[in-house]
Order: C-alpha cells, then sequence, then structure tokens
C-alpha cells in the first residue's frame, strides 16, 4: 500500500516571495505522482505530474515539482508566488489508476 | 486537459430522499472512474472505483447499497445516495482515469455539495 505525507499543514506567504509545499510517499513499488489544486467549492485541477524521465516537472501557473527517488519526496516549488495562489494543495500518489492523498496544505499568500 | 463534469452542482435534499450524480467525461472514453468524498478541511476519501460495463468496487467501510453506482457507458457514471440522512451531507468528487496515448492520468470534476436536510 502507498501513502502521502503533507509536511505542512498551512504555509503562509508575502506576494512574490519562493514557496515550497512539502511532500513526501512510501510505496513498495513504482508509482505516479501528482500535484493538484483545490480552490474552495471546487474540484480538484491537475498542477503537474511525473509519470517516468526527467526529474524535474514543469505545470501550471509557473509551479514546478522535482521527484527524489532516493528521498521519496517530491517538493513542490514556485519562485514568486501572487495573491491568486490562495489555495488548497494536495498530492497524491497513483498505483494502478487508483489515487492516495496527502491531508493537504493551505497556501496562503499575503500582500 | 480533459474535461469532466458534474451534475448537479449544489442540491438540497430532505432526509430520507434519493439523490442521483452524474459524473461524464466531455473528451476522452474513461473505462475507469472513481467517487471520492470529502468533509471540510480534510482530504479526498475514496468511495469507490467505478468499471463499465461491471460492478463497482467500494472501499472498505463504503455501504454499496447506499452509494449506488453505474457507469453505463465510457463516458458516464452515476452516484445515487439513496435515503440520505443529513450525516451524507458533503462535497462529492468524481474523477475519470485518461490512459490514451501512454498517458495515465485521473481528471477531476468540479464537484457537487450535497446538504440533507
Amino acid at each position: 500500500a502507498q501513502s502521502v505525507t503533507q509536511l505542512d499543514s498551512q504555509v503562509p506567504v508575502f506576494e512574490e516571495a519562493p514557496v515550497e509545499l512539502r511532500c513526501n510517499y512510501s510505496s513498495s513499488v513504482s508509482v505516479y505522482l501528482f500535484w493538484y489544486v483545490q480552490y474552495p467549492n471546487q474540484g480538484l485541477q491537475l498542477l503537474l505530474k511525473y509519470l517516468s524521465g526527467s526529474t524535474l516537472v514543469k505545470g501550471i501557473n509557473g509551479f514546478e515539482a522535482e521527484f527524489n527517488k532516493s528521498q521519496t519526496s517530491f517538493h513542490l516549488r514556485k519562485p514568486s508566488v501572487h495573491i491568486s495562489d490562495t489555495a488548497e494543495y494536495f498530492c497524491a500518489v497513483m498505483r494502478a489508476g487508483k489515487s492516495t492523498f496527502g491531508d493537504g496544505t493551505t497556501l496562503t499568500v499575503k500582500p | 486537459g480533459a474535461v469532466v463534469s458534474q451534475h448537479p452542482s449544489r442540491v438540497i435534499c430532505k432526509s430520507g430522499t434519493s439523490v442521483k450524480i452524474e459524473c461524464r467525461s466531455l473528451d476522452f472514453q474513461a473505462t475507469t472512474m472513481f467517487w471520492y468524498r470529502q468533509f471540510p478541511k480534510q482530504s479526498l476519501m475514496l468511495m469507490a472505483t467505478s468499471n463499465e460495463g461491471s460492478k463497482a468496487t467500494y472501499e472498505q467501510g463504503v455501504e454499496k447499497d447506499k452509494f449506488l453506482i453505474n457507469h453505463a457507458s465510457l463516458t458516464l457514471s452515476t452516484l445515487t445516495v439513496t435515503s440520505a440522512h443529513p450525516e451524507d451531507s458533503s462535497f462529492y468528487i468524481c474523477s475519470a482515469r485518461d490512459k490514451a496515448g501512454g498517458t495515465d492520468t485521473q481528471y477531476f470534476g468540479p464537484g457537487t455539495r450535497l446538504t440533507v436536510l
């Protein structure tokens, strides 16, 4: 079975500052890794995914993530955040089509 | 990216009634769809896996007779909450699995807010 740990439940940052949202996973087999964003009362929107290949993955809205197999991590980063990035972010692993989600990280961008 | 729709987006019903939620993949075929439930300030909890043309697979603790799932076509899955009670009030989200072109990604619907009075 796989599991996902998002190390920070809340991350407050100021506008235009860099941000990193941390995600660690555990799995005995290879998995696919995803980051999703959820705005209030909406579904999940895919930010980026790692299936194979380059360990640095670029996604939408200026986000990127790096897959680190030795540390079993998939941290999400953005060099300069905007107010509009305020949302809930979920890290997920998928194996055989079934996804397991972390508990989420609330990113709050302050002016 | 691919688009998944849900209908209705919001529903309020009386206790004891049944509510049907539709999930559609609009621009791809999905042999597998998933139904999740999300409580406020919490993560998504998988309720069941819906496979086209066969019975759904329910997660442990989910009552299959209460949450009826039908996946009648490659683009439509429905979740029916039977004899709904206030504790069934929640945000229900579906996703559809896209395996075309060597990719393997879930695309999520916008969710349905169910309130049972």
